[in-house]
């Protein structure tokens, strides 16, 4: 149990179009998501954290008009980048947790989503 | 966020000998996690140290906790080839709306 996927594992856009990248809990109900970016070589910096059914809570110096997200179900977060430039070229991963499972709500990764902005 | 530190920050040994890593945090904390990741790759949780516990065991991986000095360490006996990964330590701080920080990691090769 607790699965999360991501949607899709690896995508190619042109500088200036928006990428919408998809995070699902497939066998649990995800009552948080965690958004993180990884460059190469280097570790996992947390971006926004999600509820379900409220604005996403993001990290000093990410900007939330140009990473949207949106929480909109149990099982269901997105991430949009929009306007992507070659700088937002990165590695990101999603995670989620259920807060109803007990003491300690143990997040569940995805497999990362590669975007390359050319 | 202020991020963790991982020493060392790559590490290659011979297969069958024992790899220690290192990470150290800077404010209190609930828990303290050690992931695996394969390049590329999503991250594996490895095992989960409480701050009232000292010492941590799941098969081949042994991890203590030191909360007056504010490190863990993550030793794996017995390494095999198949453990080559980068090894990220991640904590969630008291009162830290169960948000993780991640460590720098230890990128670790096994040599067959």
């Amino acid at each position: 149990g607790a699965v999360v996927s991501q949607h899709p594992s690896r995508v190619i856009c042109k500088s200036g179009t928006s990428v919408k990248i998809e995070c699902r809990s497939l066998d649990f109900q995800a009552t948080t998501m965690f958004w993180y970016r990884q460059f190469p070589k280097q570790s996992l910096m947390l971006m926004a954290t999600s509820n379900e059914g409220s604005k996403a809570t993001y990290e000093q110096g990410v900007e939330k008009d140009k990473f949207l997200i949106n929480h909109a179900s149990l099982t269901l977060s997105t991430l949009t980048v929009t306007s992507a430039h070659p700088e937002d070229s990165s590695f990101y991963i999603c995670s989620a947790s259920d807060s109803t499972r007990g003491s300690y709500n143990e997040q569940f990764f995805g497999p990362g989503t590669r975007l390359t902005v050319l | 966020s202020q991020q963790g530190e991982e020493d060392p920050q790559a590490l290659s040994i011979q297969e069958g000998e024992n790899a220690t890593m290192n990470c150290s945090y800077k404010t209190s904390i609930n828990n303290l996690q050690w992931y695996r990741q394969n390049s590329g790759r999503g991250l594996v949780h490895l095992i989960l140290i409480r701050s009232n516990e000292r010492e941590k065991h799941s098969g081949r991986l042994r991890v203590t906790l030191d909360t007056s000095k504010k490190s863990s360490s993550l030793l794996i006996t017995a390494s095999r080839a198949a453990d080559t990964a980068s090894y990220f330590c991640a904590t969630d701080r008291v009162f830290g709306n169960e948000k993780l920080t991640f460590g720098t990691g230890t990128r670790l090769t096994i040599i067959p």
